[in-house]
């Protein structure tokens, strides 16, 4: 059973650009969540997301930031029209219904240049 | 508003010695309390989680919690310390109120264990 899958590892983008980042999650998990680590921090939560449907956006950027989690495929995180401020490492987690602690992905490095 | 305190920013540990690394949390209501693991380049390991019961939680790797309600505290500990225990820890808890995964985390706590 692989582990939650985050692609690409890392992700280079100027200023302006798109970014998305892909997350497959543990065979079996229905429950997907994105957080952003920014440098010398704790991780923090962005979105909870079922299938087809958002949960909890109460921790993504208002502006340029969206998440999908479709009813086939991976998670999708999308930045758009990026800025060096949205350099950060990129986790994603999943889990199984209930209690059950969440899974966490490698993560996705991406710098804006 | 929820919070979580790691104190230490590092903690160094001889081999074979105990080793505690230092949680606190702030939130209303019972909180469900977490620890995890990140190694260099590494999503975060999931150690163990207290939501009730025993204060005293056992997880992965040898490594145990104890659940403070008064000094709402949440402290991880391990009676031997292992060279490769060295990596990043953090705490998180969770607004039971709150949506399930969104877990506040504390900054973490970068474990050296010397041989």
């Amino acid at each position: 059973n692989a582990g939650v899958m985050q692609n690409p590892r890392h992700l280079v983008r100027r200023r302006g650009q798109e970014a998305r980042l892909r997350c497959s999650p543990m065979k079996g998990h229905s429950h997907v969540y994105w957080y952003r680590q920014l440098p010398e921090e704790g991780l923090k939560f962005m979105v909870y997301l079922q299938k087809e449907n958002i949960i909890d956006e109460s921790g993504m950027p208002k502006e340029r930031f969206s998440a999908e989690f479709p009813k086939e495929g991976p998670s999708i995180l999308r930045i758009q029209q990026v800025v060096r401020g949205d350099s950060a490492a990129y986790f994603c987690a999943s889990s199984s219904q209930g209690e059950g602690e969440a899974f966490f992905g490698q993560g996705t490095r991406l710098t804006v240049v | 508003a929820q919070s979580v305190a790691q104190p230490e920013d590092q903690v160094n540990v001889a081999e074979g010695n105990p080793l505690t690394v230092k949680c606190t949390y702030s939130v209303s209501g019972n909180p469900y309390l977490f620890w995890y693991v990140q190694y260099p380049n590494r999503g975060l390991q999931f150690l163990l989680k207290y939501i009730t019961g025993d204060n005293l939680v056992k997880g992965s790797y040898g490594f145990e919690a104890e659940f403070n309600k008064s000094q709402t505290s949440f402290h991880l500990k391990k009676p031997s310390a292992l060279v490769s225990d060295s990596a990043l820890y953090f705490c998180a808890v969770r607004d039971p109120g709150g949506s399930q995964g969104n877990l506040i985390f504390g900054k973490g706590t970068k474990l050296s264990v010397k041989p």
